[in-house]
C-alpha cells in the first residue's frame, strides 16, 4: 500500500522568505501523481501544484516550485518570498488509479 | 471554475441521529469521493463514486454509506451517529482522465467541507 509522510508537523517563515516543506512517499508503482495541496484557515482546500512521476522536469507555478527526486520517494515543495496569505495546512498527496493517499499535514505559519 | 458544495458547514446531531451530508459538483465530474480529516491522520478517503449509482469503499467505510443517484450529486449517510464520527468531513471530484499514459485520475477539487459534531 502506498504510504506519504510529513515529518513536520508545524513550521514557521518570516514574510518574504523561502521555505521547503517535506514529502516523502512509498509506492512500487513506476506512474504516478503528486500533488500538494493548501487548506487556509476555515477555508476550502485547493490544488498548489502537481507532478507527472514520468515527467523528469520539476513543476513550478509562480513562487512554489517542487524538488521531484524519484529514486528517493521524495516530493518537497519550496515557497518563495513567503506571502501573509501563504499561512496554511498544506497536505502532500499521492496518487495511482483510484488510490489517493495524503499524509497528515503541515501546518505553516507566515509570521510578519 | 470548478464548483463543488456541501451542504452544511456546521452540523451538531446527537448520538444515533441518522446524518445526511450532501456534496455537489457543476463541472460534470465522473469521480466523487468523501474523506474525513481528523488532526495527524490527514485525509482518509471513506467511499467514492466513479458512475451514477457505483460506489467503492475506501480505507474507512465503517459507520457510512453513500448514494449517487444523479451524476452531480455524492451523499454520504451516518446510520446511527456516534461521537467518534465527530469530524471535518470533505467532498471532492475529479474528471477520468483519458489522455495520460499512466490511466490515472485526475486532480481532485474539494468542497469547503462540513464539521460535524456529535454528542
Amino acid at each position: 500500500a502506498q504510504t506519504v509522510t510529513q515529518s513536520q508537523p508545524e513550521m514557521s517563515v518570516q514574510e518574504a522568505e523561502t521555505v521547503t516543506l517535506s514529502c516523502t512517499y512509498d509506492t512500487s508503482e513506476s506512474n504516478y501523481y503528486l500533488f500538494w495541496y493548501k487548506q487556509p484557515p476555515s477555508r476550502q482546500m485547493i490544488l498548489v501544484i502537481r507532478q507527472e512521476a514520468y515527467k523528469q522536469q520539476n513543476a513550478t507555478e509562480n513562487r512554489f516550485s517542487v524538488n521531484f527526486q524519484k529514486a528517493a520517494k521524495s516530493f518537497s515543495l519550496k515557497i518563495s518570498d513567503s506571502q501573509l496569505g501563504d499561512t496554511a495546512m498544506y497536505f502532500c498527496a499521492f496518487m495511482n488509479n483510484n488510490d489517493m493517499r495524503f499524509g497528515a499535514g503541515t501546518r505553516l505559519t507566515v509570521k510578519p | 471554475d470548478v464548483k463543488v458544495t456541501q451542504s452544511s458547514r456546521y452540523l451538531v446531531k446527537r448520538t444515533g441521529e441518522k446524518v445526511f451530508l450532501e456534496c455537489v459538483q457543476d463541472m460534470d465530474h465522473e469521480n466523487m469521493f468523501w474523506y474525513r480529516q481528523d488532526p495527524g491522520l490527514g485525509l482518509r478517503l471513506i467511499y467514492f463514486s466513479y458512475d451514477v449509482k457505483m460506489k467503492e469503499k475506501g480505507d474507512i467505510p465503517e459507520g457510512y454509506s453513500v448514494s449517487r443517484e444523479k451524476k452531480e450529486r455524492f451523499s454520504l449517510i451516518l446510520e446511527s451517529a456516534s461521537t467518534n464520527q465527530t469530524s471535518m468531513y470533505l467532498c471532492a471530484s475529479s474528471l477520468i482522465s483519458r489522455v495520460t499514459s499512466t490511466g490515472a485520475r485526475d486532480t481532485q477539487y474539494f468542497g469547503p467541507g462540513t464539521r460535524l459534531t456529535v454528542l
